[in-house]
């Protein structure tokens, strides 16, 4: 069965520092989402994203994030300038009709 | 505001036990509701959602408008049940999922 996959699996890096996670979509698939979990606390929504643009974003979602989908199979979440509470498990998730959405297994980003 | 509110955050049983774990929602329209799980080390797993109204794995869960209510049941719990359950709910017009806490569930032998 086909699975959302995501990299790395865990990332280190400075706080100011720039990451990217990646994430490959099931191949049908049109809609992306990213979402994130702080340790201890719920699954948060931040971005969906249909047809090479935004499509909702939420108020964790600010000017230090960007998503794309730069080769049209990966779709990449960046946070520009990394803060230490940007510390949290992200998953990202597609679906191939905006209803039930597949969740990958998460990139566990840990900011010094 | 839309929100999800699974009150409990621990649930243990012995194996064979009846489970339910409760999820509340607020929202004024007709809400999609969503259980997802996840077994320890693997990804969040869509478990069931309310308008398929089907039973996965011996769980089933009823969407109460009137109670606001899409608890999970299941007459009887396995020890691979035991997993982090969360209920979420996808608003009208929107694809965006609202998760709940979370309820660990333990299933003892």
């Amino acid at each position: 069965e086909p699975e959302v996959t995501q990299t790395p699996s865990h990332q280190v890096t400075q706080m100011g520092q720039e990451v990217i996670l990646r994430c490959v979509p099931i191949s049908n698939h049109l809609y992306f989402y990213w979402y994130r979990q702080i340790l201890g606390q719920k699954v948060e929504f931040l971005v969906s994203f249909y047809n090479n643009e935004i499509s909702e974003k939420s108020e964790i979602f600010d000017d230090q994030f960007s998503v794309e989908r730069p080769d049209g199979s990966n779709f990449t979440l960046k946070i520009r300038s990394t803060k230490l509470e940007d510390s949290a498990m992200y998953f990202c998730a597609t679906s191939a009709s905006s209803e039930t959405q597949y969740f990958g297994p998460g990139t566990r980003l840990l900011v010094l | 505001a839309q929100r999800v509110t699974q009150p409990e955050k621990l649930l243990s049983v012995f194996k064979g036990a009846p489970v339910e774990l409760k999820c509340n929602y607020s929202y004024s329209g007709s809400p999609e509701l969503f259980w997802y799980v996840q077994y320890s080390r693997q990804r969040l797993q869509l478990l069931l959602r309310h308008i398929s109204r089907e039973s996965i794995k011996g769980f089933t869960a009823d969407l109460n408008k009137g109670e606001t209510s899409f608890h999970l049941k299941k007459p009887f719990a396995q020890e691979e049940d035991s997993a982090m359950y969360y209920c979420a709910l996808n608003a009208y017009n929107t694809d965006k999922l609202i998760f709940g806490t979370g309820t660990r569930l333990q299933v003892f032998p």
